[in-house]
């Protein structure tokens, strides 16, 4: 069955920087467009990237952008998000999402904290 | 960018009942090449990610069972559950997947009344 499982939060000072990946399974990873979707505690859902299969199109939402970096290793079967300068408005539960017209399936999410 | 507005912002509904929830895009995210609408709908529990329930506006993915129904165009569209079970306890979001930002409506939340 396909399964995603995301790895790489924790705690982080403000400026600070955290990788994220996203273990992909059950699925042929190559073939499948990937997103990053995030969710603040108690809040809605906020889209931040997707990545095209080969990883020549990438999106960022405005709020991310210059200082976020996706990126993906298909022969590892695996999606990475690269977070930088980060900020407290950037605490959030961290989705990896298969496709993005739209969105079919999710991993459990890995929370980021920033505070100092 | 196309900003979601869903409503109402929450909602408690009696089992067996009708829940709608409605969903408005700021722009039509109706497709003139392929007459499809780029809108899909969530359903989230608590302490789970979300699940997919509809896209195109009104096909059901697998699995989802057939008192969710999607319907709508353009720029309007609604979320139906024909008969409200205890399970559909959830936090319901539309997406448009029509344009980049992919933009999600702010959620609507679904209790027992």
């Amino acid at each position: 069955q396909v399964q995603l499982v995301e790895s790489g939060g924790g705690l982080v000072k403000p400026g600070g920087s955290l990788r994220l990946s996203c273990a992909a399974s059950g699925f042929t990873f190559s073939d499948h467009y990937m997103s990053w979707i995030r969710q603040a505690p108690g809040k809605g859902l906020e889209w931040v990237s997707y990545i095209s299969t080969s990883g020549s199109t990438i999106y960022y939402a405005d709020s991310v952008k210059g200082r976020f970096t996706i990126s993906r290793d298909n022969a590892k079967n695996s999606l990475y998000l690269q977070m930088n300068s980060l900020r407290a408005e950037d605490t959030a539960v961290y989705y990896c999402a298969r496709r993005t017209q739209p969105p079919d399936c999710w991993g459990q999410g890995t929370l980021v904290t920033v505070s100092s | 960018d196309i900003v979601m507005t869903q409503s109402p912002d929450s909602l408690a509904v009696s089992l067996g009942e009708r829940a709608t929830i409605n969903c408005k895009s700021s722009q039509s995210v109706l497709s003139s090449s392929n007459n499809k609408n780029y809108l899909a709908w969530f359903q989230q529990k608590p302490g789970q990610p979300p699940k997919l329930l509809l896209f195109w506006a009104s096909t059901r993915e697998s699995g989802v069972p057939d008192r969710f129904s999607g319907s709508g165009s353009g720029t309007d569209f609604t979320l139906t559950i024909s008969s409200l079970q205890a399970e559909d306890v959830a936090v319901y979001y539309c997406q448009q997947y029509y344009t980049t930002p992919r933009a999600f409506g702010q959620g609507t939340k679904v209790e027992i009344k």
